[in-house]
């Protein structure tokens, strides 16, 4: 099956400096590839996602970055602000067959004031 | 416009016993799908239905089963519980089946300990 790998496990950075966080994945198969902000207390959040068609998306201050060769994608926040600190989670799924989405380990980020 | 709603926010259980959490999807959504987060294994999918049918499923035992509604209310069933069962339980809603380009959004979750 699918296994995700997500990197770091935890990143502090100074208000302001952009953050990175790497996902790897296993199935060849898989094409859709969401990340998910989780705050304390509360359940994920969709913030991004990308197909396997596209090497990159961005939306205001996140963008997201993927290669298929590879079978690594990269989560990038600019500008980074106080409020972006939460847990983030990547995933990455298949649409056909029995579709299941597999999830990375998270990351906890910290924004420095 | 109400989010997706999960009962009961916090429950305790005792080994060999089975629970029941319930979800309500937003409105209109047909999809319900199941996590389950723990520190040790992380956010892990569960199952999911649409219109009543399991349409996908993850790699959990028997003991963890679920069912939909007509009107698209879902509910989870643990049985024989266990010491490793204690989680967080998310319930997802969303319009569609599966998660290609498909958003989905997360209740609170239902938190499990079993002691």
């Amino acid at each position: 099956g699918e296994n995700v790998e997500q990197h770091p496990s935890t990143l502090s950075v100074q208000e302001g400096d952009s953050a990175v966080i790497k996902c790897t994945y296993s199935d060849s198969a898989s094409n859709y590839f969401p990340w998910y902000k989780q705050e304390l207390g509360k359940g994920p959040q969709l913030i991004i996602d990308i197909r396997s068609n596209v090497g990159e998306k961005k939306d205001q201050r996140i963008a997201v970055t993927l290669n298929k060769t590879a079978k690594h994608f990269s989560l990038h926040i600019t500008e980074t602000q106080p409020e972006d600190s939460a847990v983030y989670f990547c995933a990455a799924s298949t649409n056909f067959g029995n579709e299941k989405l597999t999830f990375g380990t998270g990351t906890r980020l910290t924004i420095i004031p | 416009k109400a989010g997706v709603t999960q009962t009961p926010r916090y429950l305790i259980k005792t080994r060999g016993q089975q629970v029941t959490l319930s979800c309500s999807p937003i409105s209109g959504h047909r999809s319900v799908s199941w996590y389950q987060q723990t520190p040790g294994q992380g956010l892990q999918f569960l199952f999911e239905y649409f219109s009543e049918t399991q349409r996908n499923k993850g790699n959990f035992p028997g003991r963890f089963s679920g069912r939909q509604f007509s009107n698209s209310r879902s509910e989870m069933n643990v049985s024989t519980l266990e010491l490793g069962d204690s989680a967080l339980y998310l319930c997802a809603s969303s319009l569609a089946s599966g998660f290609s380009g498909n958003t989905i959004y997360f209740g609170e979750g239902s938190w499990l300990t079993v002691v």
